[in-house]
């Protein structure tokens, strides 16, 4: 089977532009969670969306945004790009959970830099 | 705030020998309990989970939890060089998808 593809793997904006980004999660999973990865706050959730609606929501600014399509591929989008969104950006897909809650699996990644 | 706590390193330990990494938690919601391995560079590959108290063991991997004094730890046999990575401690509440990651352990093991 295969694993959560991102797309692109590495991105360069400049600031003031915007950033989308792609992600296929496994097959037959139907949740997509997105998460900053910058090596002073560590890995810090963004938002989740299952079926379609955005379940839950990180501490982040509004200018962080998300959807996901009827086929649980999910984008997310960062407008007026700030220095300090350079980061890896990391999807992961889980099924639906039980009551503890599902593994998630991580994608590789988009490497997004903003000079 | 929900916090996740560990220690950063670096831990070195000889190849052979155990590695014993820790994590505890702010959140006594906490239900689901995660292990992930990290090498640079790469993305978090999942190792472990656990949701019960006690052990939970998978080849050279082991899982320990304990929800009364909010601590889980993780204990790798027979370190071998390949497990020299940043090992995240990662948890959930109920069925939430949200997963609060501690800041990571770096282990190195010695040839």
């Amino acid at each position: 089977k295969a694993g959560v593809t991102q797309t692109p793997r590495y991105l360069i904006k400049t600031r003031g532009q915007q950033v989308t980004l792609s992600c296929s999660p496994i097959s037959g999973h139907r949740s997509v969670s997105w998460y900053q990865q910058t090596p002073g706050q560590g890995l810090q959730f963004l938002f989740e969306y299952f079926s379609e609606t955005q379940r839950n929501k990180g501490n982040f600014p509004g200018r962080f945004s998300g959807r996901q399509f009827s086929n649980s591929r999910s984008e997310m989008n960062v407008s007026t790009l700030e220095l300090g969104d350079s980061a890896l950006y990391l999807c992961a897909s889980s099924s639906t959970p039980g009551l503890a809650g599902g593994e998630q699996f991580f994608g590789p990644g988009t490497r997004l830099t903003v000079l | 705030q929900k916090e996740v706590e560990q220690n950063s390193g670096p831990l070195s330990v000889p190849e052979g020998a155990i590695a014993s990494l820790n994590c505890t938690y702010s959140d006594r919601g906490s239900q689901s309990f995660f292990w992930y391995r990290q090498y640079s560079g790469k993305s978090p590959e999942l190792i472990m989970f656990i949701y019960s108290n006690g052990d939970k063991e998978d080849g050279r991997f082991t899982a320990q939890l304990n929800k009364a004094s909010q601590y889980v730890s993780l204990l790798i046999r027979d370190s071998q060089p390949s497990d020299s990575a940043t090992y995240l401690c990662a948890v959930s509440s109920g069925s939430a998808r949200q997963l609060t990651f501690g800041s990571g352990t770096q282990l190195t093991v010695l040839p």
